[in-house]
């Protein structure tokens, strides 16, 4: 069955360091993979998507991640961090895209929080 | 352009009692999702719409819960009877596209359920 791993339930960095959350998938075909945020008492937001083509995806707020198809990672990364950043991250992966349905299946999250 | 609306936004009730969900999506889009997001785990997708038809209610819980999405627009999702697990935030999303699109899934802000 289709899964997302994401290791890291809770990460801390300085306003103006660099981030990398990680994401692994299990995923038999060729994957549809996303990012999203989710603010509290916000709804998930949509920060970038992979479908085909160039590995390298750069998404809205300065965030970009990498597939990887020979580690099964898509991890976000962004270069220096915002305290409007704080906020918790979902990885996702796409079933039945292009095809029958379109569910996404989500990993459980990664809280980030950023210090001053 | 409007957002995903839900409502209520918070429900507290008792087990076993009965409790109903809104979600009006973003005008014309065709397809409709409720997602249950458990606290610490990311959404997991119960029913899929596609205009008024269910194009996935695989992981839908169809002893108590049930969905419909009268006329292709609005939708409501009912608890009936509500368990103690059932405690989560439910997550409306649309996408414009038919089921099977790659069209990207905008969420509302969920409603927060609490059962005692």
């Amino acid at each position: 069955a289709q899964s997302v791993t994401q290791p890291d339930i809770h990460i801390t960095v300085s306003e103006g360091a660099s981030l990398e959350l990680r994401c692994n998938y299990s995923y038999g075909a060729t994957p549809y993979l996303f990012w999203y945020v989710q603010s509290p008492g916000q709804g998930l937001q949509l920060l970038l998507k992979y479908f085909s083509g160039d590995t390298l995806v750069q998404g809205i707020k300065g965030f970009e991640a990498e597939f990887k198809r020979s580690q099964s990672s898509f991890n976000l990364r962004k270069p220096s961090v915002h305290w409007s950043d704080a906020a918790e991250y979902f990885c996702a992966v796409g079933e039945g895209y292009g095809g029958a349905t379109n569910k996404l299946i989500f990993g459980t999250g990664t809280l980030l929080a950023v210090q001053p | 352009e409007a957002g995903v609306a839900q409502s209520p936004r918070y429900k507290i009730i008792e087990k076993r009692q009965s409790v109903a969900f809104w979600c009006n999506p973003i005008s014309g889009h065709a397809t409709l999702y409720w997602y249950q997001q458990i606290l610490g785990q990311g959404p997991k997708l119960l029913i899929q719409f596609q205009n008024n038809g269910v194009v996935d209610d695989s992981q839908l819980p169809k002893d108590r819960f049930s969905a419909e999405r009268l006329k292709g627009v609005d939708s409501t999702l009912k608890i009936q009877p509500a368990k103690l697990e059932d405690s989560a935030v439910y997550l409306c999303a649309s996408s414009s596209g038919l089921a099977g699109s790659t069209d990207t899934q905008y969420f509302g802000p969920g409603t927060r359920l609490t059962v005692l």
